[in-house]
This record gives structure tokens, sequence and C-alpha cells, in this order.
């Protein structure tokens, strides 16, 4: 079975401070993606990588994909209080046709 | 363009009795999947479906819960009997299709409370 474990769990940190969450398995996946949820709303796409050692850059936020294609972390530079909410990662398997969602990372950004 | 609808957004039941959720995917998407979210947890996949045939149901407890994509467009998710570690958000989904790299559109989901 294919697991994706996200740390930390839980982050509050001030607004203007940096910081990185980890998403980790032992399974290789063809592509990972990053979601983030709102609350009361549906997890929505904020990228995804699909070559070993990838990384993508959208404004404040940096996405790394590990050489082995295993691994991922997000990194938020100057965090804001609208970066708040829940930070998923979503492995799709060899075949492409399975994604798996890890549990998140709760993210509060404190004014 | 409109995105992934569901309804009901919420709803409160019995423990034993019956629930349906329905979700409208987005048009001309193939695939369309069911998750399970219970609070503090991400996304479980219950059922995906490519056009109207399941692709995937291993982790949907066929003793109670059962879903249906006729025609490869709409979909309805039940339950019977509802058991109370069934409260959760059931998000609704779909994609272009199911191959690398494709984005997974969500609804905003219905919650549901047994009580």
């Amino acid at each position: 079975t294919q697991l994706l474990e996200q740390s930390p769990q839980f982050l509050s940190i001030q607004e203007g401070e940096n910081l990185t969450v980890y998403c980790n398995s032992s399974s290789v996946f063809s592509s990972l993606q990053w979601y983030r949820q709102e609350p009361g709303e549906g997890p929505v796409l904020l990228v995804t990588v699909v070559t070993g050692g990838e990384v993508k850059k959208l404004k404040r936020l940096t996405f790394q994909f590990g050489d082995a294609r295993k691994d991922s972390s997000l990194h938020i530079t100057a965090a804001q209080p609208g970066d708040t909410g829940l930070y998923l990662c979503a492995g799709q398997n060899t075949g492409g046709f399975k994604t798996i969602f890890g549990a998140g990372t709760r993210l509060f950004v404190k004014a | 363009e409109a995105g992934v609808a569901q309804s009901p957004r919420y709803k409160i039941i019995e423990k034993r009795q019956s629930v349906a959720f329905w979700c409208n995917p987005i048009s001309g998407h193939a695939t369309l999947y069911w998750y399970q979210q219970i609070l503090g947890q991400g996304p479980k996949l219950l059922i995906q479906f490519q056009n109207n045939g399941v692709v995937d149901d291993s982790q949907l407890p066929k003793d109670r819960f059962s879903a249906e994509r006729l025609k490869g467009v709409d979909s309805t998710l039940k339950i019977q009997p509802a058991k109370l570690e069934d409260s959760a958000v059931y998000l609704c989904a779909s994609s272009f299709s199911a191959g690398p790299g494709n984005t997974i559109y969500f609804g905003e989901g219905s919650w549901l409370t047994v009580v």
C-alpha cells in the first residue's frame, strides 16, 4: 500500500516567517501534486511536479520533487495570513491511474 | 466554466438511516472520484470511475456504501445503513482523464453528520 506522510501535522507561525513542509513516502510516484484546502471548501491544485529533482516556483511558494521521486517539499517565504489552510500532497502511482493523498499540514499564519 | 456540483451540502441523519449524495462533474471530464475526508485527515479515495466503469473501489465499504455513474456523467453515492464513523465530508471530484499529472477538480463537499 502506498502511503504519503506529511510533516509537520500542524504549524502556527507569525506573518513574515519562512516555513517548509514535507511529504515523504517509501514508494515511487510518477507525479506529485500539492493542493491547498480552505475551511468549507474542496482542495485546489497549486502545482504538479513530474521529474525527479524538479523545482517549481509559484510567487512565494517553492516546490521540490525528490531525485528518487519519493518525496517532496513546499517552502513558503514571508508567509501571509492568506496562506492559512490545509496543505495536501497527492501522489500518482506509476500506472498513473490512482491518486492518493497525505493527511495534510495545517498552517496558521498570525497577523 | 462551471465547477463540480454537489448536493446536499449538509445532512444530519440518525445511525442506521440511509443517505444519498449527488455529484455533477465538470463537463467533458471522463474521470470521477468520490473521496471521504474525516475531520483532521486527508481525503481517502472511495471509488474512481472512468466514464461509467469502475477503475478502483478497493476502499469502498461495499456492505454499506454503493455508487453509480449512469451514462458516464452524474454520479450518486449512497450509504445504507449509516454508522457513526461515517460522519465526514464526502468530496466529489473530476478530471479530464486519469493520466499522470492530471488536475483533479473538487466540489465543495457534502457534510454528513451521523448521530
